[in-house]
């Protein structure tokens, strides 16, 4: 089955406690993103990447890194979360090859910094 | 840069009625626009993906239809259900894979 996959789906973690997400996706697909959903302020771009070891920033990366190391693989990392990176996060991908270009997401990791 | 809106920002309709929900966006160089559907708390399922080339796409009761030159994409539903109750988002994905999202309509299908 075609699907994106993200670990955990559930997090309460502590200020300072470096966490990674991880992302996965069996559809060979070039194109990766993270999204962080806030209410009131919709979905906002983490970071993206178009294919191995090519990331770029989106509309809100602070406090955020990404690696790109296998296609199939995206982790989000936290270095050092803090209470405004209290969110629910998502993981897409995209064919970037033929005329589809549709967007896969994965079910979800909601995260609680304390 | 590529800004979405949709309208309404939430709807209540009685079970069975025909409905449109509207998207709009600013920059007509898009790649393709897609309709999502979100559930409370859970991720997007993608309904509908409109090509540029493409004015319309259709799924069961759903239709999409896309404009390009006036910046717009509809949503009809068809003979609405309770299960239909959610939150509709449309992206547009502009060259260069950058999708950009609605803030998404929500909408209740009442019994």
């Amino acid at each position: 089955e075609a699907q994106v996959t993200q670990n955990p789906r559930y997090l309460i973690t502590v200020t300072g406690k470096k966490l990674t997400v991880t992302c996965s996706q069996n559809m060979n697909h070039e194109y990766m993103s993270w999204y962080r959903q806030d209410p009131g302020l919709g979905l906002r771009q983490i970071y993206y990447s178009m294919n191995v070891e090519v990331t770029d920033k989106g509309d809100v990366p602070e406090g955020y890194k990404v690696s790109r190391k296998e296609k199939r693989n995206f982790p989000l990392i936290l270095e050092s979360p803090s209470p405004n990176q209290t969110s629910l996060y998502f993981c897409a991908s995209s064919s970037t090859g033929g005329v589809t270009g549709e967007l896969f997401f994965g079910e979800g990791s909601r995260l609680t910094v304390l | 840069k590529q800004e979405v809106t949709q309208i309404p920002a939430a709807l209540s309709v009685p079970e069975g009625e025909n409905l449109v929900l509207n998207c709009s966006f600013t920059d007509s160089a898009i790649y393709n626009l897609q309709w999502f559907r979100q559930d409370p708390g859970k991720g997007l399922t993608s309904l509908l993906l409109i090509q540029s080339s493409q004015r319309e796409q259709t799924s069961g009761r759903l239709n999409a239809s896309l404009d390009k030159s006036s910046g717009r994409s509809t949503l009809y539903i068809a003979a609405s259900q309770p299960g239909d109750s959610a939150t509709y988002l449309c992206a547009a994905n502009n060259y260069g894979q950058n999708f950009v999202f609605g803030p998404g309509t929500r909408l209740s299908v009442l019994p």
